[in-house]
């Protein structure tokens, strides 16, 4: 069965670094999300991607934080300069369609000294 | 703003026996859907089950039902015959049928299965 990889699946790194977080959507998907969840909470949107363009982000997704599909497989988040509350594990999304079901990757779990 | 609330922080069960865990949520909005997630311990989210709000049917899944009660905005996922793999942290989430395509997550509820 298709599923969503992403990678790596942990990443430690300095604050003020920058990291890009990978994620392969499944192949026939068009609608590509990233999530976060931070130790203990809930699960947050940050943003969605469609036709190439950011369709919907939330407040979190501020200028620190970027998406690029740069080719016809990868989808990526970028975090520019990294902060101490950026820790958390980032989901990745895929799904057919806007009405479609959701479906998750296994996550990178992002650490951030 | 919507918003899904799950009361239950934690939940246990005996193995091979039927458990509830509870799900509630607001909104304005007549059409919408709701989803179980299950989270287990490697951390992946997993579908459960799905339900469309405009069915009145509620959506069945092998072990895994729901009582969807629109009126009452409460959204139940019954899990029978418990087995130890369902050990896991259960997610409730809401999303719109249209336009807006983030879904909206509750804090979920930790299940145990007792063996």
């Amino acid at each position: 069965e298709p599923e969503v990889t992403q990678t790596p699946s942990h990443q430690v790194t300095q604050m003020g670094q920058e990291v890009i977080l990978r994620c392969v959507p499944i192949s026939n998907h068009l609608y590509f999300y990233w999530y976060r969840q931070i130790l203990g909470q809930k699960v947050e949107f940050l943003v969605s991607f469609y036709n190439n363009e950011i369709s919907e982000k939330s407040e979190i997704f501020d200028d620190q934080f970027s998406v690029e599909r740069p080719d016809g497989s990868n989808f990526t988040l970028k975090i520019r300069s990294t902060k101490l509350e950026d820790s958390a594990m980032y989901f990745c999304a895929s799904s057919t369609g806007t009405q479609e079901t959701q479906y998750f990757g296994p996550g990178t779990r992002l650490l951030v000294l | 703003a919507q918003t899904v609330t799950q009361s239950q922080p934690e939940m246990s069960v005996q193995e091979a026996e039927t458990v509830t865990l509870s799900c509630t949520y607001d909104t304005s909005e007549s059409d919408y859907y709701l989803f179980w997630y299950k989270q287990p311990p490697s951390r992946q989210m997993i579908l459960v089950i799905r339900q469309e709000a405009y069915k009145q049917q509620n959506a069945t899944e092998n072990r895994f039902s729901v009582n969807f009660q629109k009126a009452a905005k409460s959204f139940s996922l019954k899990i029978s015959d418990s087995q130890l793999g369902d050990a896991a942290m259960y997610f409730c989430a809401y999303r719109v049928n249209f336009g807006n395509e983030k879904l909206t997550f509750g804090t979920g509820t930790r299940l145990t299965i007792i063996p």
